[in-house]
Order: structure tokens, then sequence, then C-alpha cells
């Protein structure tokens, strides 16, 4: 139950293009919902993260889509660049408890070819 | 943007010999973290420290584990005795309120 599926493993896009990672989770407790981006030799950095009372949010070319009744949200990142490509995690956890203790995803490798 | 310091960015151990991974968190952060990525695999939680004490871990996080936070700056992981299977990569993470901060991490390799 503490599971969040990320898919794709991994995505291929042109520049320009838009980009597109789902995610889906399964504890209702779960109130925060943040993406990384990690570049290689690095650690995760915060993109973006959305909570269940709101169903999207924007930031630049980075958008959340939430449906908290399918219990899902993606990223969207518009007009990829090849400074985009990098590996992408979902995350969600319950504030309630333990503020940052975050469930991750297994991780979307993104390409962006120029 | 401040940073989250983990030395080393390397260590190589031998399976049973005790290690400990450096972190120095953002000055002002009151909550502390360490996680660890096991190759091609996901970002785990092992534990959170808050106010000097251990506020919560996970089912990883057994007797061999143990953090520290020695003086106001650093703040450690040490494993007693480790496995082939702690070989991974260990990240420190801290935060004030409103956002996680990630270090580089530490590349763990027990032979």
């Amino acid at each position: 139950q503490q599971q969040v599926k990320q898919s794709p493993q991994s995505l291929i896009v042109q520049k320009g293009g838009i980009s597109i990672i789902n995610c889906a989770y399964e504890n209702t407790a779960f109130d925060y919902f943040p993406w990384y981006q990690q570049f290689p030799g690095k650690g995760p950095a915060l993109l973006i993260a959305i909570r269940p009372d709101v169903s999207e949010k924007k930031e630049g070319r980075f958008t959340i889509s939430f449906n908290k009744s399918a219990k899902q949200f993606s990223l969207h990142i518009m007009d990829s660049q090849p400074g985009d490509s990098a590996t992408y995690f979902c995350a969600a956890s319950d504030r309630g408890s333990n503020d940052y203790k975050l469930t991750f995803g297994k991780g979307t490798l993104l390409t962006v070819n120029p | 943007e401040p940073e989250v310091t983990q030395t080393p960015s390397h260590q190589v151990t031998q399976m049973g010999q005790e290690v400990i991974l450096r972190c120095v968190p953002i000055s002002n952060h009151l909550y502390f973290y360490w996680y660890r990525q096991i190759l091609g695999q996901k970002v785990e939680f092992l534990v959170s420290f808050y106010n000097n004490e251990i506020s919560e871990k996970s089912e990883i996080f057994d007797d061999q584990f143990s953090v520290e936070r020695p003086d106001g700056s650093n703040f450690t992981l040490k494993i007693r005795s480790t496995k082939l299977e702690d070989s991974a990569m260990y990240f420190c993470a801290s935060t004030g309120v409103e956002k996680l901060f990630f270090g580089s991490g530490t590349q763990l390799s027990v032979l």
C-alpha cells in the first residue's frame, strides 16, 4: 500500500516536444506529491510539488496534473530541451506523520534529442 | 542555493567493516534524513532525525545502522558491520520546512 508506481521506465523525446511521466499511488493518506530531477552523480532536486487540494500546478515549462479519485498524478514537460535529459522521480508522503518520509517511484530516464 | 554536503563521495570497504558516512546539512535546518539508492532502483527512505533523536526509521534501518549529530553541524550514518547488500548510493537530506534538499551522495561499495 506504500508503493508509488511510475511509468514509463525510459522516454525519448525530440527537442520541443512534450514529455509525460505518470505515477499512481495506493495509500490514500498521501497528501504531498513532489517530482524530483536527478542528474548523474547528483542527488535528487525538487522540481515541482502538489497537494491534493488542487488538480494542476504549473511552474514554467513543468506542470503536475493530479487526479485524486484515480490516485494518479503526472508530470508534463513542455518544449522539452536537451538540458532536461535526466532521471525523474515521482514521490509521495503523508505530511501528517513525517513530513519528508518520501516514497519514491522507480524513476524515468528522460532523453531529449536535439 | 544552499547545499547539503556529503563526504566522502566514494567509499570502498570490506565486508564486515564499519563505515561512517558524513553529512553537513544546511545550517538552519532542523530535520535530517538518510536515503539510499541501490544501483538501478528507486530511492528508499532509511531514517529521519529531529531534535537529536530518530523520529522514524524504515525496515532497512536495522541494528547495524545508527545516526548521530555529534556537533552542531555534522550528521553521520554509521553501518557497524557492512554487508554486500549495503552497497548503494547514500543520500543525506535536510529541510527547514518547505523543501527537502539532498546532498550529492556517497557511493558505498562493499567488497
